[in-house]
C-alpha cells in the first residue's frame, strides 16, 4: 500500500524557472521528511517538518508541511542544473513507521 | 565520521542463484534498514533491525531475509533470485529506529543487482 503520492512523477525544466513538488496522503503524520538522491547515490535528507502548517526554508528551497499535517509541497526558486535529481518525500506514523512516496524525478535543463 | 558503506557496488547474477549484500552503517548507529528501489515501484521498505533484531518487516516474500551483528553491521541475503529482483538495494543507519520523532536515517550509496 502506498501511502504517499508524489506528483508530478516526472518534471523537466529550464534553469531559472521556479517550480512546486506535491506529497499527498490521506494519512497524518507525525513529520514529514524531503530527501534528494543523485544518479549512483543513495537519498539525502534536505529537511525534516514536524508541525502542521511549519514552512522551513533552505536557500532557493521552501518546505511545507500541511495544517492537517497529510500533505507537504516543495517550493524551488530560480532552478539550477545541480537541483537535478529524484525527490522523495517520507512520512512517520505515529506507530513509528516511515513511509517513502512515489518520487519526482526532476531535471533542470542549461 | 566515515558514512554508510555497502559492499559490493555492483553484483550480476543468474536466475536461481542466491546473494548476499552487506551494509557498515555509520559508527554509533544502532539501526539499519534495507530499501529495494526499482524504477516503477519506487522505494520499498524490506526490514529494520536494531540490536540484532529485525524490528520492523515489509511486505517481500520469505527469499528476502536479513541479519544484523553485534557491531551494528547487517546483511541481506536474496536466494533463489528472480529476473524481477533486478534493482538498487540501500541500506541506511540511524541512531534508534527509523520511524521515531527526531530520527534520521543516513542512505549508504546502494548496490546494483541485475539478474540475468
Amino acid at each position: 500500500t502506498q501511502l504517499l503520492e508524489q506528483s508530478p512523477q516526472f518534471l523537466s525544466i529550464q534553469e531559472g524557472e521556479n517550480l512546486t513538488v506535491y506529497c499527498n496522503s490521506s494519512s497524518v503524520f507525525s513529520s514529514l521528511q524531503w530527501y534528494r538522491q543523485e544518479p549512483g547515490e543513495g537519498p539525502v535528507l534536505l529537511v525534516t517538518v514536524v508541525t502542521g502548517g511549519e514552512v522551513k526554508k533552505l536557500k532557493r528551497l521552501t518546505f511545507q508541511f500541511g495544517d492537517a499535517r497529510k500533505d507537504s509541497s516543495l517550493h524551488i526558486t530560480a532552478a539550477q542544473p545541480g537541483d537535478t535529481g529524484l525527490y522523495l518525500c517520507a512520512g512517520k506514523t505515529g506507530a513509528n513507521n516511515l513511509f517513502f512516496g512515489t518520487g519526482t524525478r526532476l531535471t533542470v535543463i542549461p | 565520521k566515515a558514512g554508510v558503506t555497502q559492499t559490493p557496488r555492483y553484483l550480476i547474477k543468474t536466475r536461481g542463484q542466491q546473494v548476499t549484500l552487506s551494509c557498515s552503517p555509520i559508527s554509533g548507529h544502532r539501526s539499519v534498514s534495507w530499501y529495494q528501489q526499482t524504477p516503477g515501484q519506487g522505494l520499498q521498505f524490506l526490514f529494520e533491525y536494531f540490536s540484532e533484531t529485525q524490528r520492523n518487516k515489509g511486505n517481500f516474500p520469505g527469499r528476502f531475509s536479513g541479519r544484523q551483528f553485534s557491531n551494528s553491521r547487517s546483511e541481506m541475503n536474496v536466494s533463489t533470485l528472480e529476473l524481477g529482483d533486478s534493482a538498487l538495494y540501500l541500506c541506511a543507519s540511524s541512531y534508534g529506529l527509523a520511524g521515531m520523532r527526531g530520527e534520521t536515517q543516513y542512505f549508504g550509496p546502494g548496490t546494483r543487482l541485475l539478474v540475468l
